[in-house]
């Protein structure tokens, strides 16, 4: 089975530019989170979808947004990219059922390079 | 926020000998997560704890769910060279779909393993 997959795998913008990036959850997974890893730190928390619905944001500025479609894949978008937000950016998927046990699965992120 | 202490940031050992590390937090967290990354890849999940006071084993790692609920340790036992890259523990405050969102997850600023052959 498939895991959770990210694309693209890199990314080279300029200042100011626009970015998408994208998220397919394992198969039967309802939710996904977004999360931002700068070098040398923690996964930051971005955003969490669950049935196209936002159940959770981070601590990021307006110019972070994101969506989760029909087929619970998720996109991410980013407007006016600044230098500091180079960094990989992580989807997470998970069933979605909220229990306790909701465990929370990778994918390999989205390098995004802002020059 | 919350913020999660890992610590040590960095460990250097030979092969064979086990590892130790924690993680402490400013506030209560309902479950405590350990996962593993690895250079150009996403955290992989090592274990979950769900209670304070739980301790979890997978293969050579155990890991503890603090008795304060505020902090949890993993033991690495006889190290060995794929057991390199990057541990991270991460705390999660809410369980349940229809309040905080439980696909937040607070991490620690990570340990960096290194196992010399």
């Amino acid at each position: 089975d498939a895991g959770v997959t990210q694309s693209p795998t890199h990314l080279i913008k300029t200042r100011g530019q626009h970015v998408t990036l994208r998220c397919s959850p394992i198969s039967g997974h309802k939710s996904v989170s977004w999360y931002q890893q700068v070098l040398g730190q923690g996964p930051q928390f971005i955003f969490q979808y669950y049935e196209k619905e936002e159940r959770g944001r981070g601590n990021f500025p307006d110019r972070f947004s994101a969506r989760q479609f029909p087929n619970y894949s998720s996109e991410l978008n980013v407007n006016a990219l600044l230098l500091g937000d180079s960094a990989l950016y992580l989807c997470a998927s998970s069933p979605g059922t909220g229990s306790r046990g909701e465990k929370l699965f990778f994918g390999s992120g989205t390098q995004l390079s802002v020059l | 926020g919350q913020q999660l202490n890992q610590s040590p940031q960095s460990m250097f050992i030979q092969e064979g000998e086990d590892v130790s590390m924690n993680c402490t937090s400013s506030s209560i967290f309902n479950t405590w997560l350990w996962y593993k990354q690895d250079p150009g890849e996403g955290p992989v999940l090592l274990i979950a704890l769900y209670k304070a006071g739980e301790l979890t084993s997978n293969g050579r790692l155990t890991a503890q769910f603090g008795i304060t609920r505020k902090d949890s340790f993993l033991n690495i036992s006889a190290s060995i060279p794929s057991d390199v890259g990057i541990y991270f523990c991460a705390g999660r405050l809410g369980n349940n779909a229809g309040g905080t969102s439980y696909g937040k997850l607070t991490f620690g600023q990570g340990t960096i393993l290194t196992v010399h052959p």
